[in-house]
């Protein structure tokens, strides 16, 4: 049962405007959230995160947005360029067996087209 | 700094065939992990380190062993390969700390494929 999703697999955007990339999960226990930005042939690198007592959290052109009643975060990329093409994983992370673990969603990949 | 460096890049294996993956880091960060991606799959966490001597099993250990002798090293080691363990590996390190647990340094990635 998958407990971080992304359920759309790719979103083209025009550069310049608003790419929003959608995620869901479904375990109340996580209390951290992250975004991961993967180019292809390299690993993924950190983006932004999120504490679950917070409701939105801004790192110059990228923010993301939590909704805990609704289990929902979105990540806003606000111009987007097209540089910014790649997939982007978001990821939960839950205390589980004394440490830390993140649980990763399939990704979505963005294409931002000049 | 190197980061998190990963070998090799590539790999080709026979079914059966043992190899290990190896991982290190030079930030002296005390946990690491190891994930692999299928196609339109996200990273699956297949074991774990919190420190030194130190492992555990994620959520796809099985045909996989690790050990962390050193805080630098976390090697992965098929004992027998598979086809179904055909995929793109990663290893990942963290600092401890409570403002920066969470964020994990990917290394670049090993592709493995077993015939």
């Amino acid at each position: 049962d998958q407990q971080v999703k992304q359920n759309s697999p790719s979103l083209s955007v025009q550069e310049g405007r608003i790419s929003i990339l959608n995620c869901d999960y479904t375990n109340s226990m996580f209390d951290y959230f992250l975004w991961y930005k993967k180019y292809p042939a390299e690993g993924p690198t950190f983006l932004i995160s999120i504490s679950s007592i917070k409701d939105k959290n801004e790192d110059g052109r990228f923010t993301v947005f939590l909704n805990k009643s609704a289990k929902h975060l979105s990540l806003h990329i606000v111009p987007s360029q097209p540089g910014d093409s790649a997939v982007y994983f978001c990821a939960a992370s839950e205390l589980r067996a004394g440490s830390y673990q993140l649980t990763f969603g399939k990704g979505t990949k963005l294409s931002v087209i000049p | 700094n190197a980061g998190v460096t990963q070998t090799p890049k590539f790999q080709v294996l026979k079914t059966g065939q043992s190899m290990t993956l190896q991982c290190a880091q030079d930030m002296n960060h005390e946990y690491m992990s190891w994930y692999r991606q299928d196609p339109g799959m996200g990273l699956r966490l297949i074991h774990y380190s919190v420190g030194a001597g130190i492992t555990d099993q994620g959520e796809v250990p099985n045909g996989y062993n690790v050990s962390r002798s050193t805080t630098e090293d976390f090697p992965l080691r098929l004992l027998s390969a598979a086809p179904s363990q055909t995929s793109v590996y990663f290893c990942a390190s963290t600092p401890r700390g409570e403002s920066s647990y969470n964020e994990q340094f990917f290394g670049p990635g090993t592709r493995l494929t077993v015939l």
